[in-house]
């Protein structure tokens, strides 16, 4: 079965600190995806990303960036410079294909950045 | 504002009653997914709708159903309420263009259900 852990469950920082949280996933397939999402204390869900398991370059959008690692089965997010609004949930999740089949959240990691 | 709209924001309801969630999509997205979030089983994935056509299906119980009708709305609908079903319920939409990058997704507000 798919599984996705995020072993840290919260995580204080001070604002201009870098951040990375960490995401392990297990799965038998060899094509797989790759999701990280946003919950801000508004609650609403926002997509930041998605990657297939044959892409392994690392993604930088802005302060973002997403480090794959096929050899130690991660996919860890890195904020940099982080800002007071990065403060969130931050859910890792996985998919065997493009479509949903066997998708799996982890149970998130809850970033407070203090100004 | 994402352009996902979902009614009714809130939902009060009893045990054994059922309940329809409505999931409106951007403009032009094809796709309409949903899930669910409670304390208890945090973000689950629930079903996948493609242009009226079911494409994946997650831990989606046997009391909910969900569908995609031709103006591409979706509605899940919840019956035999249990209180294990109070959660919030989240659509969101995607182009998704097979094989392009179209599939970013876009979420709705959320439907706060509570089964009292």
């Amino acid at each position: 079965a798919q599984k996705v852990t995020q072993a840290q469950t919260e995580i204080s920082v001070v604002e201009k600190e870098d951040v990375t949280l960490d995401c392990v996933y297990e799965t038998r397939d060899t094509t797989y995806y790759l999701f990280w999402y946003k919950q801000p204390p508004s609650g609403e869900l926002v997509f930041l990303i998605r990657r297939n398991s044959f892409d392994e370059q690392n993604e930088i959008s802005g302060r973002y960036s997403w480090n794959f690692q096929k050899s130690t089965s991660s996919f860890n997010f890195t904020i940099t410079a982080s800002q007071v609004v990065d403060s969130a949930v931050y859910f890792c999740a996985l998919s065997e294909d493009n479509y949903g089949q066997n998708f799996v959240f982890g149970p998130g990691t809850r970033l407070s950045v203090l100004p | 504002d994402s352009g996902v709209t979902q009614t009714p924001k809130h939902l009060i309801t009893a045990t054994g009653q059922r309940v329809t969630l409505r999931c409106s999509p951007r403009s032009g997205d094809l796709s309409v997914y949903w899930y669910q979030q409670s304390l208890d089983q945090g973000l689950q994935f629930l079903i996948h709708y493609y242009n009226g056509e079911e494409r994946a299906k997650g831990n989606i119980l046997e009391r909910f159903s969900a569908q995609q009708f031709p103006d591409l709305h979706s509605e899940l609908n919840l019956s035999s309420l249990e209180l294990g079903d109070s959660a919030l319920y989240f659509c969101a939409s995607s182009v998704d263009l097979a094989g392009g990058p179209g599939d970013e997704q876009f979420f709705g507000p959320g439907t706060r259900l509570t089964v009292l």
